[in-house]
């Protein structure tokens, strides 16, 4: 079956830090891949996706490369604000799954001034 | 709506009552989508439905959990004889298609508490 796995939070930053969250899954078939976040007090966002192999996904100054090489599909942003602190999940979907996701378990990013 | 609507947004309820969460999605959002997110299990697929139709119910815990949409539109999921390991938050989303890559729009989720 399909799994995410992501680093365990949570992970604190000071603000302009470099943030990088891993993210490798496993999948039966050719996924697309996303990036949701979850700001306190708010519901799932999408924040990016990537439906192909070496596609770059962006969005707010996060970037996330689909690299079927390594199954991965680490999140990064070079300069962190205050706002930035959320929950983040990545997530694979398949077109044959009806387009359900499947989720890692999320990552807590907090960012300090 | 704007956005996808869920109610109640808390509940607490006695360990073997029933309970009835409501989803309403997007307008014209033909795929409707039920998750739920607890401390141990993380977020989880639940059921999902294609129109009024849910071809998916892999997710569904146990035969306690059923769900229904009607009209294409609202959709309800029923929890009977609650468990304190229901204890979870729900969530609903919607996407106007099937088609792997499609945005799914989430709901701010029901808060369930059974105690």
């Amino acid at each position: 079956g399909n799994s995410v796995t992501q680093m365990e939070g949570p992970v604190t930053l000071s603000e302009e830090a470099f943030l990088t969250i891993n993210c490798t899954y496993t999948a039966t078939g050719y996924p697309s891949l996303f990036w949701y976040v979850q700001y306190p007090g708010e519901g799932l966002q999408l924040l990016l996706k990537a439906t192909k192999a070496d596609d770059k996904g962006s969005n707010k100054g996060f970037e996330a490369t689909y690299r079927k090489e390594t199954t991965s599909f680490h999140l990064e942003k070079g300069s962190v604000q205050v706002s930035d602190s959320a929950v983040y999940f990545c997530a694979l979907s398949e077109g044959a799954a009806g387009n359900k996701l499947t989720f890692g378990g999320g990552t807590r990013v907090l960012v300090k001034p | 709506g704007a956005g996808v609507s869920q109610s109640p947004s808390n509940k607490v309820t006695e360990k073997g009552k029933d309970v009835e969460l409501r989803c309403d999605p997007i307008s014209g959002h033909t795929a409707l989508y039920w998750y739920r997110q607890s401390l141990g299990q993380g977020l989880e697929f639940l059921i999902y439905f294609q129109g009024n139709s849910a071809p998916d119910k892999s997710g569904l815990p146990s035969d306690r959990f059923s769900a229904e949409r009607t009209g294409g539109s609202v959709s309800t999921l029923t929890i009977q004889r609650t468990q304190q390991e229901d204890s979870a938050v729900y969530l609903c989303a919607s996407s106007y298609s099937l088609l792997t890559a499609t945005e799914a729009f989430f709901g701010q989720g029901t808060r369930l508490t059974v105690v």
